[in-house]
Order: C-alpha cells, then sequence, then structure tokens
C-alpha cells in the first residue's frame, strides 16, 4: 500500500516556466488537498478537492491550479512560475472530514530563481 | 478571519521534561482540531479531537480540547530526544471543508 506519492522529490524552476506536480493516492480517499509550506511557517492550503469532477480554492490559491478527473491523482498546475513560489508542496488525502485524518504524501521541495 | 495560534513558537528543553503545547483558534463552524507532528518530511497525524474534556492519549503524548475557551493542549511527558519535531496544530471547519493550520511549535530536546 505506498499511500501517497508525489513527484518530483525537488526540482528547480527559472521564473516563468511551468510544471505540474503529481500526487496519487491509493486509498480510494475522496478528499484530498495541496498544501505548501514556507520555512518556519505552518501549512498553507491552496486547493482542496472532495472527489473526482469537484475543486475549491483554499487559503493561497493564487498562481496555481488543480484538476480532479480521477479519484486517484490530483495534480497541481504552476503556470508562470514566481520566485514566491519557492516552498515545500504537500500533498495529502482523507477518507472525509470530520472524523479522519489527512494522510501526506513526502512532499516536492520546489525552488523558483 | 479564521485562525490558528500555536505557542511558544520554539521550545528547548532537557530530556526528561513534561512540555506542553498549546493551540488556540477562532474559526466559525469549528468541526475537529488536529495534531500533527512533523520532524523531517510530511506531518504524521497524532490525534484528532472533537468533543470537550476527553483526553486522548497515546503513550507519553496526551492531549485535550476545550471548546469553550477554544483551545487545546499538546502534553509530551519524559521527553526523548526523538520527540524533537515541529508540532502542528490543525482545525478543521464545516464551512467550504476547509483545514487551517497553525505556524507550529519547534520543540527540542536536549541529551
Amino acid at each position: 500500500n505506498a499511500g501517497v506519492t508525489q513527484t518530483p522529490k525537488f526540482r528547480i524552476l527559472k521564473i516563468g516556466q511551468s510544471m505540474t506536480l503529481q500526487c496519487t493516492q491509493d486509498m480510494n480517499h475522496n478528499y484530498m488537498y495541496w498544501y505548501r509550506q514556507d520555512p518556519g511557517m505552518g501549512l498553507k492550503l491552496i486547493y482542496y478537492s472532495v472527489g473526482a469532477g469537484i475543486t475549491d480554492k483554499g487559503e493561497v490559491p493564487n498562481g496555481y491550479n488543480v484538476s480532479r478527473s480521477t479519484t486517484e491523482d490530483f495534480p497541481l498546475r504552476l503556470e508562470l512560475a514566481a520566485p514566491s513560489q519557492t516552498s515545500v508542496y504537500f500533498c495529502a488525502s482523507s477518507r472525509g472530514t470530520g472524523r479522519y485524518e489527512q494522510y501526506f504524501g513526502p512532499g516536492t521541495r520546489l525552488t523558483v530563481t | 478571519e479564521d485562525k490558528v495560534v500555536q505557542s511558544p513558537l520554539s521550545l528547548v528543553v532537557h530530556e526528561g521534561d513534561t512540555v506542553t503545547l498549546n493551540c488556540s483558534y477562532e474559526v466559525t463552524n469549528f468541526r475537529s482540531l488536529l495534531w500533527y507532528k512533523q520532524e523531517k518530511k510530511a506531518p504524521t497525524f497524532l490525534f484528532m479531537l472533537t468533543s470537550s474534556g476527553i483526553e486522548k492519549k497515546s503513550g507519553r503524548l496526551s492531549s485535550i480540547l476545550d471548546k469553550k475557551e477554544l483551545f487545546s493542549i499538546l502534553n509530551i511527558t519524559a521527553t526523548q530526544t526523538g520527540d524533537s519535531a515541529v508540532y502542528l496544530c490543525a482545525v478543521e471547519t464545516n464551512r467550504d471543508d476547509k483545514i487551517i493550520f497553525g505556524k507550529g511549535t519547534r520543540l527540542h530536546i536536549l541529551p
């Protein structure tokens, strides 16, 4: 059981480049989340999804896009990378809310220069 | 605006000491409060609290929620160097199914 997997683990982007962070879970969870964590800070919610075909903005959605075409996958897209997007990105999933914990992927460390 | 505030932001103690980490929150439509431990990589789940006054316990860690005063504490007794980590508090809301994280408490245990 792989849980939540993220790729790549590390990436360096130039300003203005685009990329997609991949996230896959094999637990058949309905809920999936993308967070970013800046140095010395807590996690901030970027986007989340309550099921295939349904996505919604979190706290810091600007500069990002998501899609949820399947239950398993929840990719995060950066269209025009900016230095402010240098961060560690975590994907998480949960069966639901209220009674269910979130399972986190290992993270993607992104540097934009 | 919904917010979760953790204190202290950092803490250094000696092995064997007992520590108490605090988490206060102001959110509309509270659903649950969660504690996570984050070492070098992704956070790992510790506790989920939904009811006031009921202590959750796991080994040397315990946590309790006060929904009237809007806070939770995480206690660690007989600390060990392996407890060194960032401890994150998060609150789930019924409004838009959102989760708000605090900035975390960085705990360092000296041998």
